[in-house]
């Protein structure tokens, strides 16, 4: 498995405003993702984050709205821009460990509130 | 519809029961079936995984995958209270790549004493 942190673990914006989300991982992965949940939906896909390419969006995310940062095999960053009540949500990174493709592991999400 | 179904629940049982969650699908594509485990304020904790049709065991739980019905099971044998948790299937379609979960939306259960 992975030790995944994120930074901050919860946080209270502004209408307007933008969040930028910290994830790291305690290893070396290809594959990050970012996921959002929102109370009785499911986890959703936001976008695939490689190293060393751009950011792939699900249909329904855009590159403006959430712009993702992927510097390094052990490091991402997801910022959501212009922030509207509707954006709040559990934000969550995960990691597709090298070699074992169909097992994700997550980091323990960052709680977001928009007033 | 959507492409993952899962009762939301919640689900509650005395100590010791036997739980059996449940996910249904849409996607005749999806090989690997996988359960996660989250507490509450936690991110989700993979529980099991497997891969096309078929049963996998892991101490008290099991995970049933039946491709024919597209239905997949995790039954949970002599419940406890630290099982309390929201459980979530989840499918990928891919099989090299691995990445895309489609995810279900959580059962709750809570194990009471």
């Amino acid at each position: 498995s992975a030790v995944i942190s994120q930074k901050p673990s919860r946080d209270i914006c502004q209408r307007g405003t933008s969040l930028t989300i910290q994830c790291q991982v305690d290893s070396q992965v290809t594959m990050m993702f970012w996921y959002r949940q929102q109370p009785g939906q499911s986890l959703t896909l936001i976008a695939t984050a490689n190293q060393g390419s751009e950011a792939t969006y699900e249909s329904g995310f855009v590159i403006d709205k959430f712009p993702i940062s992927r510097p390094n095999l052990t490091f991402s960053t997801l910022t959501v821009s212009n922030m509207s009540p509707e954006d709040s949500s559990i934000y969550l990174c995960s990691v597709l460990l090298s070699g074992r493709s169909y097992e994700q592991y997550f980091g323990p999400g960052t709680r977001l509130t928009v007033t | 519809q959507k492409e993952v179904e899962q009762d939301p629940g919640p689900l509650s049982v005395p100590e010791g029961a036997i739980v059996s969650l449940n996910c249904t699908y849409s996607n005749s594509a999806f090989q690997y079936f996988m359960w996660y485990r989250q507490y509450s304020r936690k991110g989700p904790e993979l529980l099991m995984y497997t891969y096309s049709s078929g049963n996998k065991e892991d101490g008290r739980f099991t995970a049933q995958v039946d491709k024919s019905s597209k239905y997949i099971s995790l039954f949970i044998r002599d419940s406890q209270p630290s099982d309390s948790a929201t459980y979530l299937c989840a499918m990928s379609a891919i099989g090299g790549g691995g990445n895309k979960l489609t995810f279900g939306t959580g059962t709750q259960l809570k194990v009471e004493l």
